[in-house]
């Protein structure tokens, strides 16, 4: 069954770096999303992308987020100047045509920032 | 607003007890979707369940079912005979569909459930 792959598994960096998170979404997907779960919390949902632009954000998404398709195989999440606030658990998902198809989750990226 | 509660924060159980987690939710949407997601202590979300609005019937899948009531706006889900490996944190989470045609999910804030021996 086809999956959604996230690299790396786990990252570290220091504060005020910037990290880039990629995704591989199911191939023939058109929704792309990135969740955010802090340590011990609740997953969050930060934005949504189809046809190459943000359909949604929340305002956890602010300017030092910015989401990218640079291919037509990955979906990029970048965090400019890192903070130690962002350190979470990052989920990667995908669905299909219709905003009704399900999510399809990745395994997600931990990402520490120290 | 969206919004999905589930009230129990931990619960513990013994091997082979029966257990319900509990979910509540809030929509003003008529068409939706409810979730039910499993975090083992790997981090990983695993996919359990997805149910239509319009479906009310319940499911049963092994040692899992749910129960979906529209009347009081809940989906609980019930682990029948508990194992060891069920140990792990369980979302529910409700899925909205945004002005731009994308559907994100609403979490709740889960259940961490501990099976022991």
């Amino acid at each position: 069954e086809p999956e959604v792959t996230q690299t790396p598994s786990h990252q570290v960096t220091q504060m005020g770096q910037e990290v880039i998170l990629r995704c591989v979404p199911i191939s023939n997907h058109l929704y792309f999303y990135w969740y955010r779960q802090i340590l011990g919390q609740k997953v969050e949902f930060l934005v949504s992308f189809y046809n190459n632009e943000i359909s949604e954000k929340s305002e956890i998404f602010d300017d030092q987020f910015s989401v990218e398709r640079p291919d037509g195989s990955n979906f990029t999440l970048k965090i400019r100047s890192t903070k130690l606030e962002d350190s979470a658990m990052y989920f990667c998902a995908s669905s299909g045509a219709g905003g009704r198809s399900p999510l399809h989750f990745g395994n997600g990226t931990r990402l520490t920032v120290t | 607003a969206q919004k999905v509660t589930q009230a129990q924060t931990e619960i513990s159980v013994v091997e082979k007890e029966d257990v319900t987690l509990d979910c509540v939710y809030e929509t003003r949407d008529t068409t939706y979707y409810l979730f039910w997601y499993k975090q083992p202590p790997s981090g990983e979300l695993v996919f359990l369940i997805r149910r239509n609005s319009f479906d009310e019937q319940n499911e049963i899948s092994g040692r899992y079912s749910w129960n979906f009531q529209k009347s009081t706006s809940s989906f609980n889900f019930t682990i029948t005979a508990s194992q060891v490996v069920d140990s792990a944190v369980y979302f529910c989470a409700l899925s909205e569909l945004t002005q731009g045609g994308s559907e994100k999910l609403v979490f709740g804030k889960g259940t961490k459930l501990t099976v022991n021996p």
